[in-house]
């Protein structure tokens, strides 16, 4: 089966300039997550959908962040306008609630660089 | 809520000789433990995970972990570490019976010597 795809693989941009990122889960799982990776950091969590509901966004910085799971499939997560700190990994992760093993599978990330 | 503690940033050691990194967690409720890795430039790849049942669980790539709930930790281990073991490690904690929070470590960063 295929794996988490995420899209940019790696982005460079100036501050104040927005940002998108996209994801797509395994298929069959509905539950979504984006996780943020700064340097010689563990990933933190910024956003968790159950399907197309976000249940716990609780993490993320609402004034320049935002993100969307329309239909409970694909994901965006933006940034406007982006920081020097937004400066990190991306990642996105799904998993299938009805299988209680707590167990994440992860994208392989998008680079964020802002000059 | 829950958190995890991993000792040791920067573990080093040489090829053939036994890996351990540390992880200790704080949970109030029973605990699901895991072990990512994470190679340059890659996502996380689960290593091994500890649910319920017996308390040493077996991974890919001949690591091993042992929960060990009197002291609250949960180290990794390799009998013999290889030249691709090199990565970073992270340990991750969630309440048992949910996948809906993964807590992460700060990670060790494993090296191998020649």
């Amino acid at each position: 089966e295929a794996g988490v795809v995420q899209s940019p693989r790696y982005k460079i941009i100036e501050k104040k300039q927005p940002v998108a990122f996209w994801c797509n889960p395994i298929s069959g799982h509905n539950t979504l997550y984006w996780y943020r990776q700064n340097l010689g950091q563990g990933p933190e969590l910024l956003i968790r959908y159950e399907n197309e509901e976000a249940v716990d966004d609780s993490q993320l910085p609402k004034d320049r962040f935002s993100a969307e799971r329309l239909k409970g499939v694909d994901s965006t997560l933006k940034i406007q306008p982006a920081e020097l700190g937004d400066s990190a990994v991306y990642l996105c992760a799904s998993s299938r609630r009805s299988v209680n093993t707590g167990e994440l599978f992860f994208g392989e990330g998008s680079r964020l660089t802002v000059l | 809520a829950q958190s995890v503690t991993q000792l040791g940033s920067h573990v080093s050691v040489s090829e053939g000789a036994l890996v351990l990194l540390r992880c200790n967690y704080s949970s109030s409720v029973p605990p699901y433990l895991f072990w990512y890795v994470q190679y340059p430039n890659q996502g996380l790849q689960l290593l091994l995970k500890y649910t319920t049942g017996a308390t040493l669980v077996k991974g890919i790539n001949g690591f091993e972990a042992e929960f060990k709930k009197s002291e609250t930790s949960f180290h990794l281990t390799k009998p013999s570490a290889h030249m691709s073991d090199a990565a970073e490690y992270f340990c991750a904690v969630s309440v048992a019976g949910g996948n809906e929070k993964l807590t992460f470590g700060t990670g060790t960063r494993l090296t191998i010597i020649p």
